[in-house]
């Protein structure tokens, strides 16, 4: 019964090009939650999808970031154009959904932009 | 969502117990006390949560006050795999599932 599965899970782009990552949530999860950790700092929420939905982007920066959680396949988290700032580890959880679950995080996507 | 409190570091003895201690003096009767753990670089990893009992699981125990304004986290025998970033999370059910992870505490397990 796998975990939630992260991939890559070290990525490295040069400024201006796009960084895509990828979270297949645990079986059955069908609430996905994004979180960037910059280094040295706190996990900070970003963006909670349920399937084909995006429930919550309020963490999510206004431009260049976008995710989506698709009927099928895995939720993507995009970042267009990277820049230095946005090097940090990007971490995925899933839920049931119910109310007194916790979350199942991922180990996340370590993204540098060199 | 409360807000919670805790000590930026502590050190514990490899063997002895743990009691990580969080204050949530604001938290409101639908409240959830959750923990949670990051080891060096890795995913947050769930430990244990609770509402206004005390819990116990095969990692570790929570305490909650009985006024539930605040709670201590135990592990009751620390190795030095448990050297890590504790957080302490209170969150009402339904409330867009969002967990808030503030600055927690560093737990050093030394030798």
């Amino acid at each position: 019964n796998a975990g939630v599965m992260q991939n890559p899970r070290h990525l490295v782009r040069r400024r201006g090009q796009e960084a895509r990552l990828r979270c297949s949530p645990v079986k059955g999860h069908s609430h996905v939650y994004w979180y960037r950790q910059l280094p040295e700092e706190g996990l900070k929420f970003m963006v909670y999808l349920q399937k084909e939905n995006i429930i919550d982007e309020s963490g999510m920066p206004k431009e260049r970031f976008s995710a989506e959680f698709p009927k099928e396949g895995p939720s993507i988290l995009r970042i267009q154009q990277v820049v230095r700032g946005d090097s940090a580890a990007y971490f995925c959880a899933s839920s049931q959904g119910t109310e007194n679950y916790g979350y199942t995080f991922g180990s996340g996507t370590r993204l540098t932009v060199v | 969502d409360a807000k919670t409190t805790q000590p930026p570091s502590m050190d514990c003895a490899e063997g002895r117990a743990a009691n990580l201690p969080c204050n949530h003096s604001t938290i409101s009767g639908n409240e959830y006390v959750y923990w949670y753990r990051q080891i060096h670089s890795q995913g947050p990893q769930y430990i244990i949560h609770g509402l206004k009992n005390n819990e116990t699981n095969e990692m570790a125990s929570l305490i909650i006050t009985e006024d539930r304004k605040s709670s201590t986290l135990i592990l009751p025998h620390a190795t030095l795999r448990d050297t890590a970033v504790y957080y302490c999370i209170v969150r009402a059910p339904y409330n867009f599932n969002k967990f808030y992870f503030g600055s927690g505490t560093k737990l050093n397990v030394k030798p």
